[in-house]
């Protein structure tokens, strides 16, 4: 089983639409949860942490389920700008070492 | 401030030729990684630095690579000889105390 398994999408939403997607994780003592966005041909960037009470960010909300292990990303209103791949990150067991998963790719038209 | 910073940003060679990627970490972190990127494996760890030390390097894909920090501004990743399988991109990300990390731009290998 992968540490951080995401739905890989496409999600292809019209501008103002929300999407929301999840990930599971495999540790269950995991403790630091992050979403990072991906733009083509970019590195990735932090977009936010994700905490265990669950915490917005404009239009971005991210959930954390430790019951059954998984976090999720809803975006509201969404944006043209909003495209990208969305990574699911974890520090799987609580050292220096992030999981990464492979990525849900959201693409927002007009 | 800036972020961090790696060269070249692209780099094209032939197979058997050697590979230097470059890499300035943000300035007051502690913690250096080198990552790889394909399409077919997403992003892997390749080595970790923890103050200037290497603390991990079991992602390192074999004898190849080796990657050296000679200061806590400056680290490189070599690999020699390079092969077609190589080609990828390679981030380096810089943290404090190992946790949020942050990326620098990549560089775009290409072996032929």
């Amino acid at each position: 089983r992968k540490e951080v398994e995401q739905d890989p999408g496409p999600f292809n939403v019209p501008e103002g639409a929300t999407v929301a997607f999840n990930c599971t994780y495999s540790n269950s003592a995991s403790q630091s949860f992050f979403w990072y966005r991906q733009d083509c041909r970019k590195e990735p960037k932090l977009l936010m942490s994700v905490y265990s009470s669950g915490n917005e960010d404009g239009r971005f909300t991210a959930q954390l389920n430790r019951a059954s292990q998984y976090i999720s990303l809803l975006i509201r209103d969404s944006k043209l700008s909003d495209s990208a791949t969305y990574l699911c990150v974890v520090n799987i067991r609580n050292d220096y070492k992030l999981s990464f998963g492979a990525g849900t790719t959201v693409t927002v038209r007009a | 401030d800036a972020g961090v910073i790696q060269s070249p940003r692209h780099e094209v060679t032939e197979m058997g030729q050697e590979v230097t990627l470059r890499c300035k970490p943000i300035s007051g972190h502690n913690s250096l990684f080198w990552y790889r990127q394909t399409m077919m494996r997403g992003l892997e760890l390749l080595i970790y630095f923890n103050n200037n030390v290497p603390i991990d390097d079991s992602g390192m894909p074999e004898d190849r690579f080796s990657a050296k920090m000679p200061n806590a501004s400056f680290s490189t990743l070599k690999i020699q000889p390079s092969e077609p399988r190589d080609s990828a991109v390679y981030f380096c990300a810089s943290s404090l105390w190992g946790d949020t990390q942050y990326f620098g731009p990549g560089t775009r290998l290409t072996v032929l």
